[in-house]
């Protein structure tokens, strides 16, 4: 089973700021890497798939980089809708899995 | 507008079964392969089982393998879920979600269903 490692746990900004987050694989999931955003009581939103693709609907602000181990999900400026917890996801090999999650809260 | 609304949740106790069920809605339902993923309360996203648009292929995570069944009715544009002997930690909320093409990510998610485990 792939392992993925988020980081970090918790990320304390302000409106306006640079937002980055980390996933690392426990081996090379390729560009299989998907983000999600999840709101308080609410389902989760798919926001970049294959490592960085834009789902539909998703504001320029969220881009997805990264390739093999190493991932990152960048929000360039945060809006207040944007502090919510933040999940990487792999397709490369079965079992799916899914990150701990970042939480990205209001500093 | 596509809809996915789950069903089938509620208490049971342990050593119990359960068929949750989700309902689609605003797409070429056996064009597309689905999941369950479920969540415990305050904890992260576990995926649980996939199925192809077909149905002829089905995936399990390790720890629930044996336990779960993932089936879907194409003449009811419906997803199953069937879990047998449910523990404690089988407490979540279990949602059901659409794949993209060519399992690119899970474009489409319900609101899903909450499922307890006590006695």
């Amino acid at each position: 089973e792939i392992v993925l490692t988020q980081s970090p746990a918790t990320l304390s900004l302000s409106p306006g700021e640079r937002a980055t987050l980390s996933c690392r694989a426990s081996q090379s999931v390729n560009s299989y890497l998907a983000w999600y955003q999840q709101r308080p009581g609410q389902a989760p939103r798919l926001l970049i798939y294959d490592a960085s693709n834009r789902a539909t609907g998703i504001p320029a602000r969220f881009s997805g980089s990264g390739s093999g181990t190493d991932f990152t999900l960048t929000i360039s400026s945060l809006e207040p809708e944007d502090f919510a917890v933040y999940y990487c996801q792999q397709r490369s090999n079965w079992p799916l899995t899914f990150g701990g999650g970042t939480k990205v809260e209001i500093k | 507008e596509v809809q996915l609304v789950e069903s089938g949740g509620g208490l049971v106790q342990p050593g119990g079964s359960l068929r949750l069920s989700c309902a689609a809605s605003g797409f070429t339902f056996s064009n597309y392969a689905m999941s369950w993923v479920r969540q415990a309360p305050g904890k992260g996203l576990e995926w649980v089982s996939a199925i192809t648009g077909s149905g002829g292929g089905t995936y399990y995570t390790d720890s629930l393998e044996g336990r779960i069944t993932i089936s879907r009715d194409p003449s009811k544009n419906t997803l199953y879920l069937e879990m047998n002997s449910l523990r404690a930690e089988d407490t979540a909320v279990y949602y059901c979600a659409k794949h993209g093409t060519g399992w690119y990510g899970l474009v489409y998610w319900g609101q899903g269903t909450l499922v307890i485990v006590s006695s």
